[in-house]
């Protein structure tokens, strides 16, 4: 059972174009969303978060919109870079229980030059 | 600041064999998670150890087991090797407890034939 859902697998986009990459939960105990980025033979590597008090948080070229009513919650990268060619992890805490992190399957972005 | 460091980077083993996997967090992280990545799963949460005590576990047969020592170093243990155990083994560490923000290291590539 994913309580995290990443449904696109893959996502290209053109340098200095928006990507925007998709999350959805369907446990509506959580409270603390999280995006990750990883490169190839690396760990993956903290972006941004957003609680469930909030509808957006944003830092620099990156945006999470969190709609709560929808479970979903979605991250914009404006404008994109090569350099953001990676893999994406939605992540998701709880807010009681068992409050270790549950990831989404990830989304591989491709920015093209 | 040193990262998460864990060793060995890459691992070749035999069914039925047994592998441990270490893992040294960074200065002062009291917590150590650790997480399998398999392609199209995502990230699959196995445990969390907090001052030497196992905070939380995920749904992972007995044959995955971990520790904590008193310089919060970890290492899992996976007895009875299964090809579906190959896979990317990822270390994370944080100040406090479960949910925070994790900070990976580069993982152990285990193969297993």
């Amino acid at each position: 059972d994913q309580q995290v859902k990443q449904n696109s697998p893959s996502l290209s986009v053109q340098e200095g174009r928006i990507s925007i990459l998709n999350c959805d939960y369907t446990n509506s105990m959580f409270d603390y969303f999280l995006w990750y980025k990883k490169y190839p033979a690396e760990g993956p590597t903290f972006l941004i978060s957003i609680s469930s008090i909030k509808d957006k948080n944003e830092d620099g070229r990156f945006t999470v919109f969190l709609n709560k009513s929808a479970k979903h919650l979605s991250l914009h990268i404006v404008p994109s870079q090569p350099g953001d060619s990676a893999v994406y992890f939605c992540a998701a805490r709880q807010d009681t229980g068992r409050r270790a992190l549950t990831f989404g399957s990830g989304t591989r972005l491709q920015v093209q030059p | 600041k040193a990262g998460v460091t864990q060793t060995p980077r890459y691992l070749i083993k035999t069914r039925g064999q047994q592998v441990t996997l270490s893992c040294s967090p960074i200065s002062g992280h009291r917590s150590v998670s650790w997480y399998q990545q398999t392609p199209g799963q995502g990230l699959q949460f196995l445990f969390e150890y907090f001052s030497e005590t196992q905070r939380n576990k995920g749904n992972f047969p007995g044959r995955f087991s971990g520790r904590q020592f008193s310089n919060s170093r970890s290492e899992m243990n996976v007895s009875t090797l299964e090809l579906g155990d190959s896979a990317l083994y990822l270390c994370a560490s944080s100040l406090g407890t479960s949910g925070e923000k994790l900070f990976f290291g580069s993982g152990t590539q285990l193969s297993v034939l």
